[in-house]
């Protein structure tokens, strides 16, 4: 099956500054990959998500990208604010005409942004 | 536009009770319907998916199981609670292009 490798567990940065986190896939047929972002007690929203076709997606100050051949795919916010402080999680999965396979998640990274 | 409801919002049953928590769509039909559970600051994990009525597929075994009664009706049960069984549970739907929104979660906590 899928297993997903997520880094760092933990992400401090000045507010305004950059954060990248990475993830890593194990099966190549996964061709969906998705970033969600958890705040406490609450459920995960879905903020970008990239499919196989495309290297790269911007949403205003949020990014992902794609590496196929390394299996690695990373988010990237820009001009970090303090509502950008949460818990984001990566994930992949496997998608046909007829439906989805479940999603795979990484184990999170809390993003702290410090004032 | 599309809204996922999950009840209860919280629960707190003993060891070898049951346990049945119940996940509904409105405004789509024929949703692919997910459950996954999350522990207490860990990440997520898959436990059931649905394509379909009466159409099942499990992940991990476990003493849970699923049931889809109805199209936009996904139910998650146990006969017998087990302490490691508490958790936040979350109902996921996906139109069937990948994209899974989530619900507003069950979190349980057996004692």
């Amino acid at each position: 099956g899928e297993n997903v490798e997520q880094h760092p567990s933990t992400l401090s940065v000045q507010e305004g500054d950059s954060a990248v986190i990475k993830c890593t896939y194990s099966d190549s047929a996964s061709n969906y990959f998705p970033w969600y972002k958890q705040e406490l007690g609450k459920r995960p929203q879905l903020i970008i998500d990239i499919r196989s076709n495309v290297g790269e997606k911007k949403d205003q100050r949020i990014a992902v990208t794609l590496n196929k051949t390394a299996k690695h795919f990373s988010l990237h916010i820009t001009e970090t604010q303090p509502e950008d402080s949460a818990v984001y999680f990566c994930a992949a999965s496997t998608y046909s005409g007829g439906g989805a396979d479940g999603l795979t998640f990484g184990k999170g990274t809390h993003l702290i942004i410090q004032p | 536009s599309q809204t996922i409801h999950q009840w209860p919002a919280t629960l707190v049953q003993p060891v070898g009770s049951p346990l049945s928590l119940e996940c509904t769509v409105e405004g789509t039909s024929n949703p692919n319907l997910y459950w996954y559970r999350q522990a207490a600051g860990r990440g997520l994990q898959l436990l059931f998916y649905s394509v379909g009525i009466g159409q099942i597929s499990s992940e991990v075994p476990q003493n849970l199981s699923a049931s889809r009664p109805q199209d936009r009706q996904f139910i998650l049960s146990s006969k017998k609670l087990l302490l490691s069984d508490s958790g936040f549970y979350l109902c996921a739907w996906s139109p069937g292009l990948a994209t899974q929104y989530f619900g507003p979660g069950t979190r349980l906590t057996v004692t």
